[in-house]
């Protein structure tokens, strides 16, 4: 057990609906990331947070968005949703987000749009 | 940009078998390098890491080697276990220092 918690642990929803992704850090860790990984595209990173503030994006589309909170639980937001944004959303938590911290990752979220 | 290739799997390998997967990465600098796994239904774990050439990350009886000079990051391990059976990802901290970067993963199967 990682100490990062995801709810829910699946999620079935049709194309065109809007769900949320809902991500707890461990405790004390700022950093919040979430990753997405999908059979074609593999792992790749969406965004980051730390402390409230949007520290870094990746390979996030428009139709998605996230946030942090004040006690620093993180939602990912997913709009309009299409067939192709079906994958397992993964977010992961470290104490800053420093090149060498070990970033621990909650057991995920997979989705499937229908 | 940054970039990691692993070689491709799936691996499979009878009990006690030697266990290498490869990795190589493309980066400017130093970045940090690690090896996650990931077990059936689950989320991903750190395996091992190394933060500078030439450091030796293991755990488990797993080994890493940072060769700056190779851009390489391989796993070995001496003697697998039914329960090593999983996928491994090699993963590096980018240059802008924002995320992980991860290889497309290698799936490892061993039997008894």
């Amino acid at each position: 057990d990682s100490g990062v918690t995801q709810t829910p642990k699946h999620l079935i929803t049709a194309t065109g609906q809007r769900v949320t992704l809902r991500c707890s850090p461990r405790s004390g860790d700022l950093s919040v990331y979430w990753y997405q990984q999908s059979l074609d595209q593999g792992l790749q990173f969406l965004i980051q947070y730390y402390n409230g503030e949007e520290r870094a994006k990746g390979n996030i589309l428009e139709r998605f968005s996230a946030q942090q909170f004040p006690d620093l639980h993180s939602e990912l937001n997913l709009s309009s949703l299409e067939l192709g944004d079906s994958a397992l959303y993964f977010c992961a938590s470290t104490v800053v987000g420093g090149r060498a911290d070990t970033q621990y990752f909650g057991p995920g979220t997979r989705l499937t749009v229908l | 940009g940054d970039s990691v290739t692993q070689m491709e799997g799936p691996v499979t390998l009878s009990e006690e078998a030697f266990l290498t997967i490869n990795c190589t990465y493309t980066a400017t600098g130093y970045p940090s390098l690690f090896w996650y796994v990931q077990y059936p239904g689950e989320g991903l774990q750190l395996l091992l890491k190394a933060t500078k050439a030439d450091d030796k990350g293991s755990n488990k009886g797993f080994e890493a080697t940072y060769r700056k000079e190779t851009t390489s990051f391989h796993l070995e391990k001496g003697s697998v276990q039914v329960s090593d059976s999983a996928v491994y990802f090699c993963a590096l901290f980018n240059q802008a220092g924002t995320a992980l970067i991860f290889g497309k993963g290698t799936t490892l199967s061993v039997s008894s």
